[in-house]
């Protein structure tokens, strides 16, 4: 079965204090890794997808990267804005479905 | 341009009403996704539609009901619901679902309140 965990369940920054989040994945058959940013009462927002081991990807603050067994979302000098659930899934090959881990929450204090 | 439309963003019914959610994208995506959230839990996949057909149904009680008119459109029908259906429903889409890989874009979602 296709299992999804991330860690921490809560993380608190303060602006400016680098720091990573992490899935860690049990899949057959990955086609795909998703980060999404989700705010409150808000739909997930994309981020990034991720398809092989030792792939890396950056966006803004955000560096996302993928070995076998887990994927690591970097945060370098963090903002308050930066604040959201950080949400990790995957896609197995031969499966229409994403299977969601139960995210992460990040508060970065000014 | 990755939008993904939901209407209402907001619904408050009663057990004994008839209500609709609508998403629409436009997007030429072929597959489209209706998830429930609790709060403080991960989205959970209710009905998939891949090329306008029904494709998944996660064991959703009948009184939720999906359509799916065409390629850009989406709907849920909502017939005597609970209390505890009460939760943001979220509308995805991604690319041809047979790649696999392709990351599903999401709508803002409606908060659905059952009273």
């Amino acid at each position: 079965e296709d299992q999804v965990t991330q860690s921490p369940e809560a993380l608190r920054l303060q602006e400016g204090e680098s720091s990573s989040l992490n899935c860690s994945y049990t899949v057959s058959g990955l086609r795909g890794l998703f980060w999404y940013r989700q705010d409150p009462g808000k739909g997930p927002e994309f981020l990034f997808t991720l398809y092989s081991a030792g792939e890396e990807k950056e966006k803004e603050r955000l560096k996302a990267t993928l070995t076998k067994k887990e994927s690591f979302l970097h945060i370098t000098a963090p903002k308050p804005e930066d604040s959201a659930t950080y949400l990790c899934a995957v896609h197995r090959g031969g499966s229409e479905k994403l299977v969601f881990g139960k995210g992460t929450k990040l508060t970065v204090n000014p | 341009d990755t939008e993904v439309t939901q209407t209402p963003k907001h619904l408050v019914m009663g057990m004994t009403n008839k209500k609709s959610l609508k998403c629409e994208q436009h997007m030429g995506h072929r597959a489209m996704y209706w998830y429930k959230q609790k709060a403080k839990k991960p989205p959970e996949l209710m009905f998939v539609y891949s090329y306008e057909k029904l494709s998944i149904n996660e064991s959703v009680p009948s009184r939720f009901s999906p359509e799916c008119p065409n390629s850009s459109l989406l709907n849920l029908h909502l017939h005597a619901l609970q209390p505890e259906d009460s939760a943001l429903y979220l509308c995805a889409s991604s690319q041809d679902p047979s790649r696999g890989g392709v990351a599903a874009f999401f709508g803002q979602g409606t908060r659905l309140t059952v009273v």
